[in-house]
């Protein structure tokens, strides 16, 4: 069964501080790894599609890569403004459009 | 990206009643689909609303409780039928192409008493 798993589910820094957010999948056939933003009250706002291993995709304080398991977000010198919670979601080998979502992590980043 | 409108943003209703959500899309679409985010949840697949066609629901949600309509390229309507608290959540309508990213409305912040 196709699976996304994201880890850690909460993760708090300090401006400035820089860290990793992990998104593991089992997808046969993955035809797309994308990332998400969520803020509250909020819809997810699309940031990132990672089509193949060693892709990389960047912007502002935001860097996506992929490999065959997994994609990595990492933050560089985060604000308190990117915290949300950020979610990783894959497309399988159907061609339905179908999207499977991990659980999230939610980054707060203290002043 | 295309812009996703969806009515009411949020409503409280009482058990045994039904509510239908609108989606508006500013452009048209092939594909819409429709999710469930419980509280603290991820998103759940409900189902594919396909212009012309029947929707094709995702296992664990059925037509009768969640009818959908899909009458133009634009336009989309879930309705969540005889409620119960347990279907108070947030649902999430999506707009998207295979191998696409899909794009989200706001969501419908649902409350059931």
């Amino acid at each position: 069964e196709d699976q996304v798993t994201q880890s850690p589910e909460a993760l708090r820094l300090q401006e400035g501080e820089s860290s990793s957010l992990n998104c593991s999948y089992t997808v046969s056939g993955l035809r797309g790894l994308f990332w998400y933003r969520q803020d509250p009250g909020k819809g997810p706002e699309f940031l990132f599609t990672l089509y193949s291993a060693g892709e990389e995709k960047e912007k502002e304080r935001l860097k996506a890569t992929l490999t065959k398991k997994e994609s990595f977000l990492h933050i560089t010198a985060p604000k308190p403004e990117d915290s949300a919670t950020y979610l990783c979601a894959a497309g399988g080998s159907s061609n339905t459009g179908k999207l499977i979502f991990g659980q999230g992590t939610t980054l707060q980043v203290k002043p | 990206s295309a812009v996703i409108s969806q009515k009411p943003s949020r409503d409280i209703c009482q058990r045994g009643t039904s509510l239908t959500i609108q989606c508006q899309v500013d452009s048209q679409v092939t594909m819409m689909f429709w999710y469930r985010q419980q509280p603290g949840q991820s998103l759940t697949l409900i189902a594919t609303a396909n212009q012309g066609s029947e929707a094709t629901y995702e296992s664990g949600f059925v037509i009768d409780k969640f009818p959908i309509s899909r009458p133009n390229l634009t336009f989309s309507t879930l309705t969540v039928s005889n409620m119960s608290p347990e279907d108070s959540s947030i649902y999430l309508c999506s707009v998207g192409e295979s191998n696409q990213p899909q794009h989200f409305g706001d969501g419908t912040r649902l409350s059931i008493l």
